[in-house]
């Protein structure tokens, strides 16, 4: 079983939809990481968190540390956020675990 | 400031080989982590140095090592290469260690293994 578990896989979307990704976890995190991955390989770092919520932008993630899951959800989405989207969980004993990734087609 | 570079960006090798890749992380950065990702089983964290002290090892063999200079510079080794470390090696830096502060990525080297 995996550490981190990542869905949808695969996410097709219209320009302007309200898209969500779900994460859910199994180990003791220190904080919660969001990444983005463009065709190419660069990765960028969206959001980290540790409790609650934050917004970026049209990027909001948020953290249920009880249910041990958190979710990345854009607002009004366009073709330039088509992406992969990757949750990593960083733990106190300083491993890192990664889902699988969601990769993210918004069409004009 | 200057991003996270990682040389060199592509490398050929032979099986059995031996391979050093460099991480410079941004400046003021004190942790700087190794990562391997490949198609089949995506991102798979390889160590994390801290003020040239390995924090922690993911779990691959003794063929992968690191290091880390005095100015945070952090190269990987890879020994004896397999066909199977043929992939994509990102390494991240951040202010604080265990991924307590945002990681900032490199390119990344792509190494191919034949």
């Amino acid at each position: 079983k995996n550490e981190v578990e990542q869905s949808p896989q695969n996410l097709t979307a219209q320009e302007g939809e309200f898209i969500t990704i779900n994460c859910s976890y199994s180990v003791g995190i220190s904080a919660l990481h969001w990444l983005q991955q463009h065709p190419g390989g660069g990765i960028v770092s969206l959001f980290m968190l540790s409790s609650g919520k934050k917004k970026h932008g049209r990027l909001i993630a948020t953290i249920n540390i009880q249910e041990k899951h958190s979710s990345l959800h854009i607002t009004a989405s366009h073709p330039r956020d088509s992406a992969v989207y990757i949750c990593a969980a960083s733990s106190p004993s300083y491993q890192f675990y990664f889902g699988t990734g969601t990769s993210l087609t918004v069409i004009p | 400031k200057a991003g996270v570079t990682q040389t060199p960006r592509y490398l050929i090798k032979t099986r059995g080989q031996q391979v050093t890749l460099s991480c410079s992380p941004i400046s003021g950065h004190r942790s700087v982590s190794w990562y391997q990702q490949t198609p089949g089983q995506g991102l798979q964290f390889l160590f994390e140095y801290f003020s040239e002290t390995q924090r922690n090892k993911g779990n691959f063999p003794g063929r992968f090592s690191g290091r880390q200079f005095s100015n945070s510079r952090s190269e990987m080794n890879v020994s004896t290469l397999e066909l199977g470390d043929s992939a994509l090696y990102l390494c991240a830096s951040s202010t604080l260690t265990g991924g307590a502060s945002p990681l900032h990525f490199g390119n990344g080297t792509r190494l191919t293994v034949t």
